[in-house]
């Protein structure tokens, strides 16, 4: 197993609603991606943080956001919440941008 | 924009046999990495192997490989005597090395692989 923790492991959430998912990052990571694998599908990237900046985003509305704190850690928002948000979000971590990303087991919304 | 492709929704091998996973991919760039990853049901993702783009050499992870052929844009994965626990989605991924989208992987839709004791 990596050292990248997510949570909740499973939420369920009413269209229109609001949530908060959360990442931990692996010791000594500075960097952390998100990414929605809705099923069936590849996971899709969603943005990226580096030393608490957002670092490129994929394309997803604004009502995806972020937060990275300063011990690394992350948040992701999502505001009114749709049907197809419902997926499979996982969160990597990497130290630097452009290195090797360990996966959390991800967190599994489903919006009803 | 860079695409990823796999064309083979599922995949089965007989457990000690080998199988081979396919994987396309679309780019203008020279620098860039390529990833096999692993899934699971307990959803986790593993990196299985990765090749970079300047290196001719073929990586081997012991009973994983690849063979990598720049040109023709193709990047396959070959899993050797094959075991229960090889069992898992697989998902070829491309990273590129340039600008604003460095660090952030590309993903194919994956290759559901089964093993038969």
């Amino acid at each position: 197993e990596t050292g990248v923790t997510q949570s909740p492991t499973h939420l369920i959430k009413t269209r229109g609603q609001q949530v908060t998912l959360r990442c931990s990052s692996q010791s000594g990571h500075n960097t952390v991606s998100w990414y929605q694998q809705a099923l069936g599908q590849g996971p899709q990237f969603i943005f990226q943080y580096y030393r608490e900046e957002e670092n490129g985003r994929g394309n997803f509305p604004p009502r995806f956001s972020g937060l990275q704190f300063p011990n690394y850690s992350s948040e992701l928002n999502v505001n009114a919440l749709e049907l197809d948000d419902s997926a499979l979000y996982l969160c990597a971590s990497s130290f630097g941008r452009g290195t090797e990303a360990f996966f959390g087991q991800g967190t599994r919304l489903t919006v009803v | 924009a860079q695409t990823v492709t796999q064309s083979q929704p599922e995949m089965s091998v007989q457990e000690a046999e080998t199988v081979t996973l396919s994987c396309t991919y679309d780019t203008s760039e020279s620098d860039y990495y390529l990833f096999w990853y692993k899934q699971p049901p307990s959803r986790q993702m593993i990196l299985v192997i990765r090749q970079e783009a300047y290196k001719q050499q073929n990586a081997t992870e012991n009973r994983f490989s690849v063979n990598f052929q720049k040109a023709a844009k193709s990047f396959s994965l070959k899993i050797s005597d094959s075991q229960l626990g090889d069992a898992a989605m697989y998902f070829c991924a491309y990273r590129s090395e340039y600008g604003g989208s460095q660090g952030n992987l590309i993903f194919g839709k994956g290759t559901k692989l089964s093993v038969k004791p």
